[in-house]
């Protein structure tokens, strides 16, 4: 199974702020990543696939980049509803994998 | 509009087995693959199972392999995950959600809590 691992686990920062989070594959995986934001008590909500590309209604001040084993999630100017938990998934091969998350935190 | 709706809450004893059902509609069924998903109180995402709709082929999470079953009826578009021997450690939020081989979850159901507890 191929292992994602997120840093951090967690983190605080104030609204405003550049918030950067990074995940590793155990072995290339493409562009085949997804990130996910998830809120207490709710299902995990796609913000970003392939990579690179923004899933419609998610704003632009989200967005990622990467290839391979190395990839991050950026929000640009955290907003209020941003603070939540985030996951990284690779879909390269069965099982899908998740990171551990990421959670976000107000400063 | 796509919509996965889950069955609701359980309470199972140590032991026993649970069956949660994932109702599909807004999209053709045997187009896209239903995959589960859970999450234990407190933690990450963990992927256990994968079927086809269309043939009603599946994979399973090795960690489950023993003890998952999933099942789908093409009549009432839902797919069915079984658990069984379940232990305290199977409390968890079970997902099901909507994923084609190689891209993402677009869709998922509310979730359903299953708590097993003596």
């Amino acid at each position: 199974d191929i292992q994602m691992t997120q840093s951090p686990s967690s983190l605080s920062a104030s609204v405003g702020d550049r918030v950067t989070i990074t995940c590793r594959a155990s072995q290339s995986i493409s562009t085949y990543l997804n990130w996910y934001q998830q809120k207490p008590g709710k299902a995990p909500k796609l913000l970003i696939y392939a990579a690179s590309s923004l899933q419609s209604g998610v704003p632009s001040r989200v967005s990622g980049s990467g290839s391979g084993t190395d990839f991050t999630l950026t929000i640009s100017s955290l907003q209020p509803e941003d603070f939540a938990t985030y996951y990284c998934q690779q879909s390269f091969s069965i099982p899908w994998t998740f990171g551990q998350g990421t959670k976000v935190e107000i400063k | 509009q796509v919509q996965l709706v889950q069955s609701g809450a359980e309470v199972k004893k140590p032991g026993a087995s649970v069956k949660v059902s994932c109702k599909a509609s807004g999209y053709t069924f045997t187009n896209y693959y239903i995959h589960w998903v859970r999450q234990a109180p407190g933690q990450g995402l963990e992927w256990m199972a994968i079927i086809n709709p269309s043939g009603g082929i599946t994979r399973y999470a090795q960690k489950f392999q023993v003890r998952v079953t999933m099942t789908r009826d093409t009549s009432t578009s839902t797919v069915y995950m079984e658990l069984s021997s379940l232990r305290s450690e199977d409390t968890a939020v079970y997902y099901c959600a909507r994923g084609q081989t190689g891209t993402y979850y677009d869709y998922w159901g509310q979730g359903t809590l299953v708590t097993v507890s003596s």
